[in-house]
């Protein structure tokens, strides 16, 4: 159980396009999904927060009309790198907390993004 | 915020001893603390995790100790095997609040044969 799926894996695209990450949780309902950025052999960073039905909250210094973020059902979120640029190739992991669990976060396998 | 600080950045030890990671936090409302090992490329997998009114847990060749009045905390795994290669990451977080998890900067830790 507790399984978080994102899709696409990978996915590369030129710079000035848009691009969609989706975050699943495929047999638990996530009241809270989490958005991180992982650079070459560096640590997780948090990029927002995202509750079911409302808006996510962003972390500081993470652009929001870059990063959008949508959580339109418990068990999706997604995230849109708009405008994306060289600098934004990254790892892009979602993490869901399951409804009824009260610490436990399930991390889906990441989304590499590159940006030519 | 919370600012969690990990040592050493990297870890080189010879297959059958032990390997410890130490990590300190700042926020002393931080009540969480999960462990996580990642693969190149791969998602990161929680291995074990404690809680503040806990001061140790261990899980067969894994252990975690804690020490709230000094804000840190360690990562023990004895018997090392190469697959225990991997990247640890620490974590602290607030279990009633936002539960956001603030990750340390990681150890790459290699296991030798």
């Amino acid at each position: 159980g507790a399984v978080v799926s994102q899709h696409p894996s990978w996915v590369i695209c030129k710079s000035g396009t848009s691009v969609k990450i989706e975050c699943r949780s495929l047999d638990f309902q996530a009241t809270t999904m989490f958005w991180y950025r992982q650079f070459p052999k560096q640590s997780l960073m948090l990029m927002a927060t995202s509750n079911e039905g409302s808006k996510a909250t962003y972390e500081q210094g993470v652009e929001k009309d870059k990063f959008l973020i949508n959580h339109a059902s418990l068990t999706l979120s997604t995230l849109t790198v708009t405008s994306a640029h060289p600098e934004d190739s990254s790892f892009y992991i979602c993490s869901a907390r399951a409804r009824t669990d009260g610490h436990e976060q399930y991390f889906g396998p990441g989304t590499r993004l590159t940006v030519t | 915020g919370e600012n969690v600080e990990q040592h050493p950045s990297t870890l080189s030890v010879q297959e059958g001893d032990s390997a410890v990671i130490k990590c300190t936090y700042s926020d002393s409302a931080s009540n969480y603390f999960p462990w996580y090992k990642q693969e190149l490329g791969k998602r990161p997998q929680l291995i074990i995790d404690i809680r503040s009114n806990v001061g140790e847990k261990k899980d067969q060749r894994i252990a975690v100790t804690l020490n709230k009045t000094a804000k840190h905390f360690s990562l023990h795994i004895t018997e090392t095997q190469p697959e225990d290669s991997a990247v640890y990451f620490c974590a602290a977080s607030i279990i009633q609040g936002a539960q956001k998890l603030v990750f340390g900067q990681g150890t790459r830790l290699t296991i030798n044969p």
